[in-house]
Order: C-alpha cells, then structure tokens, then sequence
C-alpha cells in the first residue's frame, strides 16, 4: 500500500525556519513525482511545487518561487517542506501528494501538516 | 498559467439529487482534468482522473466528462457522504492550477 506519512503539527513565530517532511512508503520513491499543496484557511487548494526524487528535478510555482525550498532524501523515502523565515501568512495546512511518471493527478495525499505562524 | 473557473462556488442540495459541477479552463488542456473531492479536516481524495476515468474504489454515482476547455462533474444521486467541497485540477502545464472548489451542502 502506498502511503504518505507527514509530520506533526508546527506553532512558530514570525521569522523563524521550519522544515516539513512527507515520508513515503509502498513504491518505488526515486521513480514518481511528490508535490506540495497549500491551503490556508477557508480556502481553497494552492499547488506550490514538486519534485522529482530519482534525479532531484524540482520545479516551483511562480507565486512560491524563492519562499520555499522542497528536497527530498532518496535514503529515507521523504520529501521536504522548508522555509527560512516564515510570516503570518504562511499560516496553513500543507498536503504532499504523490503523482506518477509525470506533475499528473495526486494520488494519494498524505494527511496533512498544520502550520501555525503568531507572535 | 492555465486558470480554472469552478461554478456554482456552493450549492444545496437533498439526498437523491443529481447535482453536476462545471470547470472551465483559460485554454486547450486536452482531457488533463482531474476531479477531488475534501471533506472537512481531512486530505483531499481522487475521484476522477483524465476528466473521465474514475479511480478504482470510487463508487460509480460519480462521473465526470469533457474535453478541451469545458468540463462536468456529477452526482447521479446524491448520498449522505458525498456532503463535502469538490476541486477541478488541470495537468495539462505547470504550474498546476486548481479550481477555486464547490461546496455540496444540505438542503
């Protein structure tokens, strides 16, 4: 069964880093695509990058470009989330998702990471 | 990037309904479309994939159809469970762009 596992829930302030996982398990993790959604709340799905494990191919959107870095570690089967000095509005929840070959449909989500940014 | 139109933003509707949901794309995405479905607190869940293919596990009330830039979800016959918000995906280009959801209230 594939499964994708994703870290526990994060309460940070305003300019501090943070680094999100998405562990994967039941494929083959270096030959299928993982990216990464946002959702604030109340509103809808935001697509903000994937990746691609075998060779570490990554690509952003242009709305996330420069405010995130997604990696990903081949030893461990995980995807990575990460920001260097996050902000209020960064306050969401954030979903990997599994595609296939190629960026396609999302198939399966990990459960989600909530993200809380307050002073 | 492709921008997805999703309508109605919300809907309400009884048990037995046959509710349908349109996405319309800002250009040609072949059949590149997939359909989710969220239900509160949770991830959302493949439904349709390919604007008409329905993933396995999914039960057969659900369809979806189109092609192009216009596209359709439906509901045959809404039951209890399906009360949840619905998004459109276009894979057809990066950045891959959803549509802004639809929610399935109770009537």
């Amino acid at each position: 069964e594939v499964q994708l596992v994703q870290s526990g829930t994060e309460v940070k302030k305003p300019g501090e880093s943070l680094k999100i996982s998405c562990k994967t398990s039941g494929y083959s993790f270096t030959g299928f695509w993982i990216s990464w959604v946002r959702q604030q709340p109340g509103k809808g799905l935001e697509w903000m990058g994937t990746i691609y494990p075998g060779d570490s191919d990554t690509r952003y959107s242009p709305s996330f470009q420069g405010q995130v870095t997604i990696s990903a570690d081949k030893s461990i089967t995980t995807a990575y989330l990460q920001w260097s000095s996050l902000k209020a509005t960064d306050t969401a929840m954030y979903y990997c998702g599994r595609h296939g070959t190629y960026p396609n449909w999302f198939d399966p989500w990990g459960q989600g990471t909530l993200v809380t940014v307050s002073s | 990037d492709i921008q997805m139109t999703q309508s109605p933003s919300s809907l309400s509707a009884s048990v037995g309904d046959r509710v349908t949901v349109t996405c319309q794309a800002s250009q040609d995405i072949n059949t590149h479309l997939n359909w989710y479905q969220q239900k509160p607190g949770k991830a959302p869940n493949l439904l349709i994939y390919d604007a008409s293919n329905l993933e396995t596990g999914v039960p057969s009330r659900f369809s979806g159809h189109g092609s192009g830039t216009d596209f359709t979800f439906t509901i045959s016959s809404l039951q209890p469970e399906d009360f949840a918000t619905y998004y459109c995906q276009q894979y057809e280009n990066l950045p891959l762009t959803f549509g802004g959801g639809t929610r399935v209230e109770i009537k």
